[in-house]
């Protein structure tokens, strides 16, 4: 069965330092690795997928995400963090088939400080 | 936005009452999820839906039951709902075959007194 670990329950960084979300996932096959935003109270939005091919992935809100298949890691990243960024982020790990389920790591919570 | 609403978005009832949330989407999409979110937890997988009638367990199945009658509509059932019921539901669908992110609705929040 997949699993995922996102060992960094909060982190705090300031307005417009740099940011690294860590995320390690354990599955038998090639992944598929996700990324989600979810802002207080409100559903979960995706930041970027990887699916195959190039390791490092753009997203939306000038977040990326290097797949390394030798750590069995997917860290998010971003240059320089905005207040808005402020959330919890989310990383998970689908199945290809099965149903094509998703198994989500436990969340990071963002602290941005002014 | 991929067409998914919930409801109802907030609902308090009491323990050994039923309960039934709907989850209800516009485009068609073949698979249907349901997740619960609990602090510390992430979201986990209660039931999924592949079709019209077709259905399976997820991860966390025990107390819940799930109906799909129609493409659009993916009904979660509490039987008999207890207080460790108590969360925040999410209901999800599939992008279309060949990608498999999935796209989540606004959420319903249960509390079970």
């Amino acid at each position: 069965a997949q699993s995922v670990t996102q060992p960094d329950i909060h982190i705090t960084v300031s307005e417009g330092a740099s940011l690294e979300l860590r995320c390690n996932y354990s599955y038998g096959a090639t992944p598929y690795l996700f990324w989600y935003v979810q802002s207080p109270g409100q559903g979960l939005q995706l930041l970027l997928k990887y699916f195959s091919g190039d390791t490092l992935v753009q997203g939306i809100k000038g977040f990326e995400a290097e797949f390394k298949r030798s750590q069995s890691s997917f860290n998010l990243r971003k240059p320089s963090v905005h207040w808005s960024d402020a959330a919890e982020y989310f990383c998970a790990v689908g199945t290809t088939g099965g149903g094509n389920k998703l198994t989500f790591g436990t969340g990071t919570q963002l602290k941005v400080e002014l | 936005d991929a067409g998914i609403t919930q409801s109802p978005r907030h609902k308090v009832t009491e323990t050994g009452t039923p309960v039934t949330l709907r989850c209800h989407q516009t485009e068609n999409h073949r698979y249907m999820y349901w997740y619960r979110q609990d602090p510390g937890h992430g979201l986990r997988l209660i039931h999924y839906s592949y079709g019209v009638k077709d259905t399976d367990k997820g991860e966390v199945s025990d107390g819940y039951s799930v109906s799909r009658s129609k493409t659009e509509d993916f009904l979660l059932t509490l039987e008999s709902a207890t207080s460790s019921q108590t969360s925040v539901y999410f209901c999800a669908i599939r992008a279309r075959s060949g990608d498999y992110e999935q796209y989540f609705g606004p959420g319903t929040r249960l509390t079970v007194t």
